[in-house]
């Protein structure tokens, strides 16, 4: 069972750069969403999604976008890299849009921006 | 901006000693609070998903309580072995036209053989 899917594992970006982390789930889960995790902080929602074509912003949206064409998949866009988006990258999804089941995880994404 | 907190911050105790947690959300606009376990190297693992006050969960050695009238989680380990070393997030669930996780720093649990 491949659960979610998050790629790459990691990745180096210079300032200024942009880039695309993927993340795609075989469960038909409907939730799907995007944290960061930093140093002696809880995990920060950054987006998500209720259903395919439905987004939201979570706690620290700025500098990311997401869409939702599919059930399945979940990109999360980085327009212009900064230094301040060095993170962990959390994608997760769970089956109810209402917040009564158990969050699955992927293996994160550890992203350096330069 | 809603916080949740998590108390201690981390835990060294030795094996075969019971252990608590402490989970402390708003009570306004409560869902559902989630436990997970998050051991190094991999990602958070659900331990216990809880809807309603006075809820009680058990897996195993693990339980957990609810209280959300006065905003306060409780996760308990009988007997704790060194594979319960891990971090211990709890995720505060609210509807606020739509549904939104606010999770806690995490206790982070050291289980000495």
């Amino acid at each position: 069972n491949a659960g979610v899917t998050q790629t790459p594992k990691f990745q180096v970006l210079k300032t200024g750069q942009s880039m695309t982390l993927q993340c795609a789930q075989d469960m038909n889960h409907e939730y799907m969403s995007w944290y960061r995790q930093d140093p002696g902080m809880g995990l920060r929602l950054i987006h998500y999604s209720v259903g395919a074509g439905i987004t939201d912003q979570g706690e620290v949206p700025n500098g990311y976008n997401v869409s939702r064409s599919t059930t399945e998949d979940f990109p999360l866009r980085l327009l212009s890299a900064a230094p301040s988006q060095t993170s962990v990258y959390f994608c997760a999804s769970s089956y109810s849009r209402q917040g009564d089941s158990p969050l699955h995880f992927g293996n994160g994404t550890r992203l350096t921006v330069t | 901006i809603l916080n949740v907190e998590q108390s201690p911050q981390s835990l060294h105790v030795q094996e075969g000693d019971s252990t608590n947690f402490t989970c402390s959300f708003p009570s306004s606009n409560f869902y559902a609070l989630h436990w997970y376990r998050w051991e190094t190297a991999k990602s958070p693992e659900a331990l216990f998903v809880m809807t309603l006050n006075g809820d009680e969960k058990k897996k195993g050695r693990i339980s957990a309580t609810l209280n959300t009238k006065e905003g306060y989680s409780y996760l308990y380990i009988k007997g704790s072995q060194p594979e319960d070393s891990a971090t211990y997030l709890c995720a505060y669930n609210f509807w606020n036209y739509g549904q939104n996780f606010v999770f806690g720093p995490g206790t982070r649990l050291s289980v000495l053989p």
